[in-house]
């Protein structure tokens, strides 16, 4: 069964620097999204990206993020200069189309630590 | 606003006990509904979704969930609980505008004991 990919599964960076985490998402898949999930709280949205562009982001997702589907396979969220805040496990999904019934499939997700 | 609420922090059932994990949504419209599971270090699983018809969903591993507009509820239920089952479960509401995000509760977590 297709699944959602994601490297690396966990990363530990300095305060400050950069971090990219990366996605593979199912093949015919349209629609992609991260989400994260701060230990210990809720899973939450943080950017969604359709035709090669954003279609919605949260307040979480300022000008430190940013997403790239650099090769029509990858999909990467790239925070610029992380903090200690930017802590979290972050997840990627994918889902074949618009329509708000169809499923996101989500990846294991990247534990990011930020020291 | 759209939002979810699971009321259960943390609940501890016996193998073999039945369970209830209660979800709370608030939506302007019939919303759409998902319950994921999420075992240690793993991605998030869809157990089920309702999006129309009978309000009375199944799943995989043995879950169902009801609809209930009346009480603004999508409780996730199985009969008979296995130690495996042992994860933490979220409840979701999608987004009906064009990005479709998700918007999850708090999440419950669940033990089994012997």
């Amino acid at each position: 069964e297709p699944e959602v990919t994601q490297t690396p599964s966990h990363q530990v960076t300095q305060m400050g620097q950069e971090v990219i985490l990366r996605c593979v998402p199912i093949s015919n898949h349209l629609y992609f999204y991260w989400y994260r999930q701060i230990l210990g709280q809720k899973v939450e949205f943080l950017v969604s990206f359709y035709n090669n562009e954003i279609s919605e982001k949260s307040e979480i997702f300022d000008d430190q993020f940013s997403v790239e589907r650099p090769d029509g396979s990858n999909f990467t969220l790239k925070i610029r200069s992380t903090k200690l805040e930017d802590s979290a496990m972050y997840f990627c999904a994918s889902r074949v189309s618009g329509l708000a019934s169809e499923t996101q499939y989500f990846g294991p997700g990247t534990r990011l630590l930020v020291l | 606003a759209q939002s979810v609420t699971q009321p259960d922090i943390h609940i501890t059932v016996s193998e073999g006990a039945s369970l209830e994990l209660r979800c709370n949504y608030s939506y302007g419209a019939t919303p759409y509904l998902f319950w994921y599971v999420q075992s240690p270090g793993q991605g998030l699983q869809l157990l089920l979704k309702y999006f129309s018809g009978d309000t009375l969903v199944q799943g995989i591993k043995g879950f169902e969930a009801e609809f209930k507009r009346s009480q603004s509820s999508f409780n996730l239920r199985k009969p008979s609980v296995h130690w495996s089952d042992a994860a933490e479960y979220f409840c979701a509401v999608v987004a009906r505008n064009q990005g479709g995000k998700l918007i999850f509760g708090q999440g419950t977590e669940l033990s089994v004991k012997p």
